[in-house]
């Protein structure tokens, strides 16, 4: 059964102080691995998708890594506009997405 | 990005009561649609995934004759929550894949559905 956990489960910064979110990842046949941001009340926003071990990715503030067994979601810098929920999904040959439990993150002024 | 459109946006119903959720994809054409639910502090589930013109696959645990998936064109699905119950609150999203499969996967703003 295809199993997708995420670390830590809330993260609370400081504008400004860097940190890393973590998805790992249990699953046969990995098509790709899916970022996401989730504002409250809101479908999931589309960050990045990951399909080989050592590919990297970045946008902004953020850069997501990929290896055989787990995701990172590096955070430089961040500012209060990107607190969210963090989602992790993981995608096999057949098409399914398998979503992690989510990270909340808050960043302070 | 690509537009995807759910309606309503949020519904409160009593409960027995059927309530119909469209999902749309406002600039491109899906073969391919998921849907998934989330309850409250909770990550996403997927409920279904049906392709345009056939029926739906509903994953283990959800009822097919409860939620009733229509996907009668590649910019249009129908999800109806039959018969609602308090348990059927909670927040429902589509996911169209578009044809062609890039490598983005859409989600829609999801509907809020509560049942008194």
């Amino acid at each position: 059964e295809d199993q997708v956990t995420q670390s830590p489960e809330a993260l609370r910064l400081q504008e400004g102080e860097s940190s890393s979110l973590n998805c790992s990842y249990t699953v046969s046949g990995l098509r790709g691995l899916f970022w996401y941001r989730q504002d409250p009340g809101k479908g999931p926003e589309f960050l990045f998708t990951l399909y080989s071990a050592g590919e990297e990715k970045e946008k902004e503030r953020l850069k997501a890594t990929l290896t055989k067994k787990e995701s990172f979601l590096h955070i430089t810098a961040p500012k209060p506009e990107d607190s969210a929920t963090y989602l992790c999904a993981v995608q096999t040959s057949y098409g399914k997405l398998t979503f992690g439990q989510g990270t909340i993150l808050t960043v302070h002024p | 990005g690509a537009v995807v459109s759910q309606h309503p946006s949020w519904v409160i119903c009593k409960s027995g009561t059927s309530v119909k959720i469209e999902c749309r994809s406002l600039d491109f054409q899906a073969t391919t649609m998921f849907w998934y639910r989330q309850f409250p502090k909770q990550s996403l589930m997927l409920m279904a995934t049906s392709n345009e013109g056939s029926k739906a696959t509903y994953e283990q645990g959800v009822e097919k004759d409860k939620f009733l998936i229509n996907h009668a064109s590649l910019t249009l699905s129908t999800l109806t929550v039959t018969s609602a119950h308090p348990e059927d609150s909670s927040f429902y999203i589509c996911s169209p894949e578009p044809r062609g499969g890039e490598e983005t996967q859409y989600f829609g703003p999801g509907t809020r559905l509560l049942v008194l």
